[in-house]
């Protein structure tokens, strides 16, 4: 089956710098990345997501990046700020099954 | 926005006990899922729920588990005999339908055996 990979486990930033969350996966056949948020005590929640189609999506601050021929695929998170930090999950999925395999988690902390 | 909502958020039980974690997807949703996550570990995938049946399961959901959907509201998932293993937070999901692969969580409902 499917394994993802997500690194780094922790990833401490100062506001306004960038951050980047790398992720590979194993099955040549999954087509959906999708990225969730995971604020302290709350859910998890999608904020972006990308299909093998395209090599990057852009969402204001937020960005995905793919590569399909290396199987990774990463998060850019530019101009931080302290409401960014959370737990970002990666995740990939095979067209048709619809059941995302997780990465570990990254925990981004943001300092003021 | 409609969300998926979860209870207990915390639930504690001895050893051996049957525990029901309960789900209420968001109502016109089809597709219903089940996740846990130890402390520290990845999101593991356990089951997934379509038209009152089982569509996909993972090899952790073995016997001592089960999924039912009792009425049109709520996606239970039952522990017959919990170990000290099945301590995680327990994560369940919904989705659309077919073409709509975004999953929505639920908050979660943190189990603890003891």
């Amino acid at each position: 089956g499917e394994n993802v990979e997500q690194h780094p486990s922790t990833l401490s930033v100062q506001e306004g710098d960038s951050a980047v969350i790398k992720c590979t996966y194993s099955d040549s056949a999954s087509n959906y990345f999708p990225w969730y948020k995971q604020e302290l005590g709350k859910r998890p929640q999608l904020i972006i997501d990308i299909r093998s189609n395209v090599g990057e999506k852009k969402d204001q601050r937020i960005a995905v990046t793919l590569n399909k021929t290396a199987k990774h695929f990463s998060l850019h998170i530019t101009e931080t700020q302290p409401e960014d930090s959370a737990v970002y999950f990666c995740a990939a999925s095979r067209g048709g099954s619809y059941i995302p395999t997780f990465g570990r988690g990254t925990s981004l902390i943001v300092h003021p | 926005e409609p969300e998926v909502t979860q209870t207990p958020s915390h639930q504690v039980t001895q050893m051996g006990q049957e525990v029901i974690l309960r789900c209420v997807p968001i109502s016109n949703h089809l597709y219903f899922y089940w996740y846990r996550q130890i402390l520290g570990q990845k999101v593991e995938f356990l089951v997934s729920f379509y038209n009152n049946e089982i569509s996909e399961k993972s090899e952790i959901f073995d016997d001592q588990f089960s999924v039912e959907r009792p009425d049109g509201s709520n996606f239970t998932l039952k522990i017959r005999s919990t170990k000290l293993e099945d301590s995680a937070m327990y994560f369940c999901a919904s989705r659309p339908g077919q073409a709509n692969e975004k999953l929505f969580f639920g908050s979660g409902t943190q189990l603890s055996v003891l």
